[in-house]
């Protein structure tokens, strides 16, 4: 399968505990992002790469967040101190950087903050 | 401020029938759109899209119609089949932005 895949597909985490979540995008897709997916709302934009440069950042994510693709292949998300708003489908996607630039998601990381 | 929003949170067709999802969005400057299909637990599948410069784009058993006057935009789903039951959402993004912006979703029910 040479579609988006996430890692891990579900973590539970203790209030006030670091995670970090795994992205690899479909090969050569230049562009990657995260969304957050609340139950019974739409993708919510997080933040891009584009190769390795984080090119945008949406007012979601706070500074207990980093995102990084430090070799513009495979990218991670981290949060630290997790609180129980945090609780949400995280989901990342790719897209090959050309002129449709059609985003393809991956299968998402469910977490679940006790 | 800047939505792309739905008609209808919940779809409820026979197996066979037509089904028709809309969509309506707010952004003028929007000329990239896509519908996506989400089963339960998994991510959003891309199922077909569309540009401004189009009103009208075939797949197999889908169709999307854009209506750019009206800001509206529609999914016409073919022959539904159960396999077709999922949430569906439409999302857009525009020049100068790689951010999709996605509605809350549509619940298509497919009645056996």
């Amino acid at each position: 399968d040479t579609g988006v895949s996430q890692d891990p597909r579900h973590k539970i985490t203790k209030r006030g505990q670091n995670v970090t979540f795994r992205c690899d995008p479909i090969s050569e897709h230049n562009r990657l992002y995260w969304y957050r997916q609340t139950l019974g709302q739409g993708p919510e934009f997080l933040t891009y790469f584009q190769n390795e440069a984080q090119l945008e950042k949406s007012r979601l994510l706070s500074d207990r967040f980093s995102a990084e693709r430090p070799k513009g292949s495979f990218s991670t998300l981290e949060i630290q101190r997790t609180e129980q708003g945090d609780s949400a489908m995280y989901l990342c996607a790719s897209s090959p950087g050309s002129h449709t630039d059609t985003q393809y998601f991956g299968p998402g990381t469910r977490l679940t903050v006790l | 401020g800047e939505s792309v929003g739905l008609h209808l949170p919940t779809l409820s067709v026979q197996e066979g029938d037509n089904s028709i999802i809309n969509c309506a969005y707010s952004n003028s400057a929007s000329d990239y759109f896509i519908w996506y299909k989400q089963e339960s637990g998994k991510g959003p599948q891309f199922i077909i899209d569309i540009r401004s410069n189009m009103d009208k784009r075939q797949g197999q058993r889908v169709t999307v119609l854009l209506n750019k006057t009206v800001k509206h935009l529609s999914l016409q789903i073919a022959a539904t089949q159960p396999g077709d039951s999922a949430v569906y959402f439409c999302a857009e993004n525009g020049p100068g932005r790689r951010a999709l912006t996605f509605g809350s979703g549509t619940r298509l029910q497919v009645q056996p």
